[in-house]
């Protein structure tokens, strides 16, 4: 069936720094492609999508690239601040519904 | 975006007993969802509500332990049936709809089975 696997499960980086979360999925009728963002004892927040017609999305220090032959699309933060540590989610749609699959979560650490 | 609000937020309860969680969201959706998220983990869809029809139950969650009502478009609850420690977890309810439409989550009620 499908699946979503997301790396790496952990990553600290220095503030300032970027950092790059990647995700691979298996069905390549897939064509939308959100990530959320998650804080402790919060809801997940949708802080970025990609649909499969787009190559690249960005707003300000966030965006999404995505390699549709490969079946992969990362997560790219730029100039990391202390306020973007958490949890991190990539989620495609199930083919020909409008159910999500999540991948496994990425927790971000920024060390000041 | 939709305002998507949960009932309760939190709850502490004895194992066997059930518990109903409330979804409500501030106008008219398509389609509910429902996702378990355990403690340190990733998002798990329990099902699908239907306004009008059964839920879609993901493999692995049945009717009988998660029972599911979605009477009307903006409102659902899930109920939690004969709990045991296993299922202390957060539940969250999103809304979804048309193709490429963004999913949106409620709050989560965090369950607590002794």
């Amino acid at each position: 069936g499908e699946n979503v696997e997301q790396h790496p499960s952990t990553l600290s980086v220095q503030e300032g720094d970027s950092a790059v979360i990647k995700c691979t999925y298996s069905d390549s009728a897939s064509n939308y492609f959100p990530w959320y963002k998650q804080e402790l004892g919060k809801r997940p927040q949708l802080i970025i999508d990609i649909r499969s017609n787009v190559g690249e999305k960005k707003d300000q220090r966030i965006a999404v690239t995505l390699n549709k032959t490969a079946k992969h699309f990362s997560l790219h933060i730029t100039e990391t601040q202390p306020e973007d540590s958490a949890v991190y989610f990539c989620a495609t749609h199930f083919s020909g519904t409008y159910k999500y699959i999540f991948g496994t979560g990425t927790r971000l650490k920024v060390l000041a | 975006s939709a305002v998507i609000s949960q009932k309760p937020s939190r709850d502490i309860c004895q194992r066997g007993t059930s518990l109903t969680i409330q979804c409500q969201v501030d106008s008219q959706v398509t389609m509910m969802f429902w996702y378990r998220q355990q403690p340190g983990q990733s998002l798990t869809l329990i099902a699908t509500a239907n306004q009008g029809s059964e839920a879609t139950y993901e493999s692995g969650f049945v009717i009988d332990k998660f029972p599911i009502s979605r009477p009307n478009l903006t409102f659902s609850t899930l109920t939690v049936s004969n709990m045991s420690p296993e299922d202390s977890s957060i539940y969250l309810c999103s809304t979804g709809g048309t193709s490429y439409n963004e999913q949106f989550f409620g709050p989560g009620t965090r369950l607590t089975v002794l």
